[in-house]
């Protein structure tokens, strides 16, 4: 089993829809999460971490279920601008991130 | 905003050479990676540096590749002999103390193709 998946998409969504991306990993003594986005051939970029209690920036919501092992990320509002491949990041007992597949979303006009 | 630079931003090479990738950390920051990332497929972890010396490396990080820190503010990644399936987006990253919920900063990468 691979140690975070994600559903590669794409999704393809209208503007100002709301959209949902999940993730699960299979380590269950990792210690931290995140949501990092990636543009087309530039580098990861830190959209949020994710806490216990779930946590909300703006229009972005993330939640953590550890008993699933199930980490999710919702847009809502969807603007052109959060087209991109939202990366699902991992951090297990060490320094090193795993990082998911990537869920490649297309907000249209 | 202080940022994770690279460079250079893209290196084309023979087969076999070595190359030498840069990259300058945030300048407080104390733990050093490099990931690197094959044309469409995910990024992977290589290695990471605290303290001047390696602190966690993957099974990819073997022989051909070293890491060094030659001053105060340069961080290297080299590949001794190139293959051409080091070809990928090789990430420079890093972090303020290596905290478990701290996050890491990536640079903008340098893209190696290796002919």
């Amino acid at each position: 089993r691979k140690e975070v998946e994600q559903d590669p998409g794409p999704f393809n969504v209208p503007e100002g829809a709301t959209v949902a991306f999940n993730c699960t990993y299979s380590n269950s003594a990792s210690q931290s999460f995140f949501w990092y986005r990636q543009d087309c051939r530039k580098e990861p970029k830190l959209l949020m971490s994710v806490y216990s209690s779930g946590n909300e920036d703006g229009r972005f919501t993330a939640q953590l279920n550890r008993a699933s092992q199930y980490i999710s990320l919702l847009i809502r509002d969807s603007k052109l601008s959060d087209s991109a491949t939202y990366l699902c990041v991992v951090k297990n007992y060490g320094q090193n991130f795993v990082f998911g597949p990537g869920t490649r979303l297309s907000v249209l006009p | 905003e202080p940022e994770v630079t690279q460079t250079p931003s893209h290196q084309v090479t023979q087969m076999g050479q070595e190359v030498i990738l840069r990259c300058v950390p945030i300048s407080n920051h104390l733990y050093f990676y490099w990931y690197r990332q094959i044309l469409g497929q995910k990024v992977e972890f290589l290695v990471s540096f605290y303290n001047n010396e390696i602190s966690e490396k993957s099974e990819i990080f073997d022989d051909q590749f070293s890491v060094e820190r030659p001053d105060g503010s340069n961080f290297t990644l080299k590949i001794r002999s190139t293959k051409l399936e080091d070809s990928a987006m090789y990430f420079c990253a890093s972090s303020p103390t290596g905290g478990s919920q701290e996050t890491q900063y990536f640079g903008p990468g340098t893209r190696l193709l290796v002919l």
